[in-house]
């Protein structure tokens, strides 16, 4: 079993639509959750963290956090063409691993006009 | 600030020879971080450094491969002697020790004839 799973794509969504990105971990103890956008022929950028259950919004989008179920998910709202990337979640244990990342193989997500 | 410096940004052998990758890390920053991407196996974490000593190196795949940080601002990833299997995306990190976002460099691809 892969330690972080991303639901397979690719997922095409019609612009203004919602996009919705899912992640599952498999270590209980995780203590943080990333979510980070990379462009085709570009590197990966952060673009949401969270770390307690719940919602986190930021502008157009919004990340959720399910420890009891270990389950992340990032929602594009008004999906734009600019969307269009590959997101990748990303998992840190915890405890002495500092910054010691674990990522899922990520999702390409297309917006088409 | 420059952000994180890679070079070279491409880089084409073949077989047998040696390879080294540098990185510039943003200054100020206290982790450095070396990953590979490639379409089988994602964004795999190769090995990672803290105020230039070497954390974590349960990442590099075999002894072919090894890593330096001989300072703050400078750090280099050498394969020796490449194969094609090798070739991939390799990128860099860093991360200053009071945030949680990984900062990435442009990344290197390798080619191994």
């Amino acid at each position: 079993q892969k330690e972080v799973e991303q639901n397979s794509g690719p997922l095409s969504v019609p612009e203004g639509a919602i996009a919705s990105l899912n992640c599952t971990y498999s270590d209980r103890g995780s203590q943080s959750f990333f979510w980070y956008r990379q462009y085709s022929g570009k590197s990966p950028e952060l673009i949401m963290s969270i770390y307690s259950n719940g919602d986190k919004e930021d502008g157009r989008f919004t990340a959720q956090l399910n420890k009891a179920s270990q389950y992340v998910s990032l929602l594009i709202r008004d999906s734009q063409p600019s969307d269009s990337a590959t997101y990748l979640c990303a998992v840190w244990p915890g405890g002495t691993s500092y910054g010691k990342l674990t990522f899922g193989q990520g999702t390409i997500l297309t917006v088409h006009p | 600030d420059a952000g994180v410096i890679q070079s070279p940004r491409h880089e084409v052998t073949e077989m047998g020879q040696e390879v080294t990758l540098r990185c510039k890390p943003i200054s100020g920053h206290d982790y450095l971080f070396w990953y590979r991407q490639t379409m089988m196996r994602g964004l795999e974490l190769l090995i990672y450094f803290n105020n230039n000593v070497p954390i974590d190196d349960s990442g590099m795949p075999e002894d072919r491969f090894s890593a330096k940080m001989p300072n703050a601002s400078f750090s280099t990833l050498k394969i020796q002697p490449s194969e094609p299997r090798d070739s991939a995306v390799y990128f860099c990190a860093s991360l200053a020790g009071a945030s949680d976002t990984q900062y990435f460099g442009p990344g290197t691809r390798l080619t191994v004839l």
